[in-house]
């Protein structure tokens, strides 16, 4: 079955400081993995996916995200943090459905980016 | 750009009362979800919709649960009589179902609270 799990359900940086939120998947099949942030009261907005290729996906807002397939990983960094990055953040991997198939979230991670 | 939208933004009901929430999805996408979401815990599955039927649906959504698409527009989520427990945030979502690659497009959400 598909899954992911983000271990850590708060992460805390310095502004400036580089940023990584972690997720790690089980899934049977190709891994389509995508992250998605949420801000206080607000909906859930795409950031960047991996479908194939380069390890290294670039997203919105500086995000990236690395995919690890020998880790089973898919963490999300960005070099420098602003604390307007402080959110709920979330990891998520296509359900085994395929195209017509859910996404499945991870339980999500807050990050709080001090000044 | 085109986004989701989602009506009411908040709504207050008494237990035992139908409640029925609203989404206008982006207008080209094929493939219609609903997720909630309790006190900004993990974003839970409840159903996708496609070419006017139910593809999937989740342990969660019961008999109480259904969806419809009454016109070319809207989708619409009725929870025929609501439960403490259906006190959650309430999101759809529509993608271009062009495959597994597809990412989900949230609306803001629609906020239950039964009393």
């Amino acid at each position: 079955a598909q899954s992911v799990a983000q271990p850590e359900d708060q992460v805390n940086v310095a502004e400036g400081n580089p940023l990584t939120v972690k997720c790690t998947y089980s899934v049977s099949g190709n891994p389509y993995l995508f992250w998605y942030v949420q801000y206080p009261n607000r909906g859930l907005q795409f950031l960047l996916k991996y479908i194939t290729g380069d390890n290294l996906v670039k997203g919105s807002y500086g995000f990236e995200a690395e995919f690890n397939k020998s880790q089973t990983s898919f963490h999300l960094k960005k070099p420098s943090a602003l604390v307007s990055d402080s959110a709920l953040y979330f990891c998520a991997v296509r359900g085994p459905s395929g195209n017509t198939g859910k996404l499945i979230f991870g339980q999500g991670t807050t990050l709080q980016v001090k000044p | 750009e085109p986004e989701v939208t989602q009506t009411p933004s908040h709504q207050v009901t008494q237990m035992g009362q139908e409640v029925i929430l609203r989404c206008v999805p982006i207008s080209n996408h094929l493939y219609f979800y609903w997720y909630r979401q309790i006190l900004g815990q993990k974003v839970e599955f409840l159903v996708s919709f496609y070419n006017n039927e139910i593809s999937e649906k989740s342990e969660i959504f019961d008999d109480q649960f259904s969806v419809e698409r009454p016109d070319g527009s809207n989708f619409t989520l009725k929870i025929r009589s609501t439960k403490l427990e259906d006190s959650a945030m309430y999101f759809c979502a529509s993608s271009t179902g062009t495959g597994p690659t597809g990412e989900l497009f949230f609306g803001e959400g629609s906020r239950l609270t039964v009393l």
